[in-house]
């Protein structure tokens, strides 16, 4: 495996099943990032996990968890979602100052 | 706070015809500004960034795009448009989160689809 990888790609989920999405990257980078894209909307980052800080975006819901257990792996745990959480999920990582994140492909998540 | 706009979130162009996706930013301090690509299907992929070297960049694929502080502007180009071009294109501008770790946390538009005709 090369690059950023994320699993599953797709996933649908009632309301009250709890799931996790998993990001893997490549890169040996030490920091790594989880975005929603919304249709019509900006991505928007969610939270930011470096080796010593986790820097979240406090308007995510609780609803949404993240675990970073190393700095190759990235999880965001899943409980209670509600259907406009709908979205692509996309997990990034980067290493360095100059902001060039590399993108995995990204799970395509429908809450029925 | 830094912000992004594109503007038009729909662009068709003709196959051979010039490609411009503008976008413009505001920022209180000096912006490293991007440019990313989306494929169908596809994760986001950098096309090329602005760091404060040179006004002009030149990225991938033979787009490139030109850092215009007075009119707060980094409009993306490329002469002439090939079918593989169709794609979601999302700029970027970025402000750093953490403490002494300096990650960039970019702020993105909300994308400009670029239909090519042919």
């Amino acid at each position: 495996e090369t690059g950023v990888t994320q699993t599953p790609r797709h996933l649908v989920m009632g309301m009250t099943n709890k799931k996790s999405l998993k990001c893997e990257q490549h890169l040996g980078h030490n920091a790594m990032y989880w975005y929603k894209q919304s249709a019509k909307k900006p991505l928007e980052l969610m939270f930011v996990y470096s080796l010593e800080e986790r820097v979240e975006n406090n308007s995510v819901p609780s609803r949404f968890s993240p675990e970073c257990p190393n700095s190759s792996h990235l999880f965001l745990h899943l409980h209670t979602l509600q259907p406009e959480d709908s979205a692509l999920y996309l997990c990034a990582s980067s290493q360095d100052r100059d902001g060039e994140q590399f993108f995995g492909p990204g799970t395509r998540l429908t809450v029925l | 706070a830094q912000s992004v706009t594109q503007l038009g979130s729909h662009v068709s162009v003709s196959e051979g015809a010039l490609v411009l996706l503008r976008c413009n930013y505001s920022s209180s301090v000096p912006p490293y500004l991007f440019w990313y690509v989306q494929y169908p299907n596809q994760g986001l992929q950098l096309l090329l960034k602005y760091t404060s070297a040179a006004t002009l960049v030149k990225g991938i694929n033979g787009f490139e795009a030109e850092f215009k502080k007075s009119e707060t502007s980094f409009h993306l180009t490329k002469p002439s448009a090939h079918m593989s071009d169709a794609a979601e294109y999302f700029c970027a501008v970025s402000e750093t989160v953490g403490s002494n770790f300096g990650n960039e946390k970019l702020t993105f538009g909300t994308g400009t689809r670029l239909t090519i005709i042919p």
